[in-house]
């Protein structure tokens, strides 16, 4: 079945250290995006790449990192330096095409929490 | 970028229609309005897409003005199922300016 898989759906980690979360697509879509959710709040981008290799900042990218080496893959590093990353993770595609950005897909989601 | 204003929460009763708008005063000539649904704990999903006018598919309408200010969602006959948080997003055009910034949302709340 064509999806997008963030994993692990639940993580937790003491602070300081640093957390990647894994983004895979089957859906050969060109962009990928990362958004974090607090409670009660809505998504903020944090990043986003519209081409393997290549990767934009969003509005809230001080302390994660990410890298686009493959089409399908757009794993996010949360790094010590971010004070605060207790969050939802969300990661979504989308084809370009058209001239346009089309349909989102979002993942199931990675919740973490730092203790 | 264009950024976008909703109501933050609304009540509708089970079978009722419900209405839900969106302004989007700085809206560009290139830019396409789209909302999602999202539920607790989950990621968002594509509800429907439009640039002017009407759209309808099974699921919802959308309706834009003229001036493309502002838009309406309108979910027909709702369920308790229908209760989650819906989005607006107004989608720049890629390659140079494809942020796809979500604004906070606005709560439905379907009551029996």
């Amino acid at each position: 079945d064509g999806g997008i898989t963030q994993s692990p759906k639940y993580l937790f980690r003491k602070e300081g250290q640093n957390v990647t979360l894994s983004c895979e697509q089957n859906l050969n879509h060109d962009a990928m995006y990362w958004y974090r959710q607090d409670p009660g709040q809505g998504l903020r981008l944090i990043y986003y790449s519209q081409i393997v290799n290549d990767f934009q900042k969003g509005d809230i990218a001080e302390g994660y990192s990410v890298s686009r080496e493959k089409k399908e893959s757009f794993p996010l590093t949360v790094t010590s330096a971010q004070k605060n990353p207790t969050a939802f993770y969300l990661c979504a595609s989308s084809p370009l095409a058209g001239g346009r950005t089309g349909e989102l897909f979002f993942g199931e989601g990675s919740r973490l929490t730092v203790l | 970028l264009a950024k976008t204003t909703q109501p933050i929460s609304m009540d509708s009763y089970e079978g009722q229609e419900v209405n839900i708008t969106c302004s989007h005063n700085n809206i560009a000539t290139n830019d396409y309005i789209t909302w999602y649904q999202q539920f607790p704990s989950q990621g968002p999903r594509f509800i429907i897409q439009g640039y002017k006018t009407k759209v309808t598919n099974e699921v919802a309408s959308l309706f834009i003005p003229a001036d493309r200010k502002s838009s309406t969602l309108s979910l027909p006959r709702v369920s308790l199922s229908d209760t989650a948080v819906y989005y607006c997003l107004v989608c720049a055009l890629l390659y140079g300016n494809n942020r796809l910034a979500f604004g906070k949302g606005n709560q439905v709340v379907v009551i029996p």
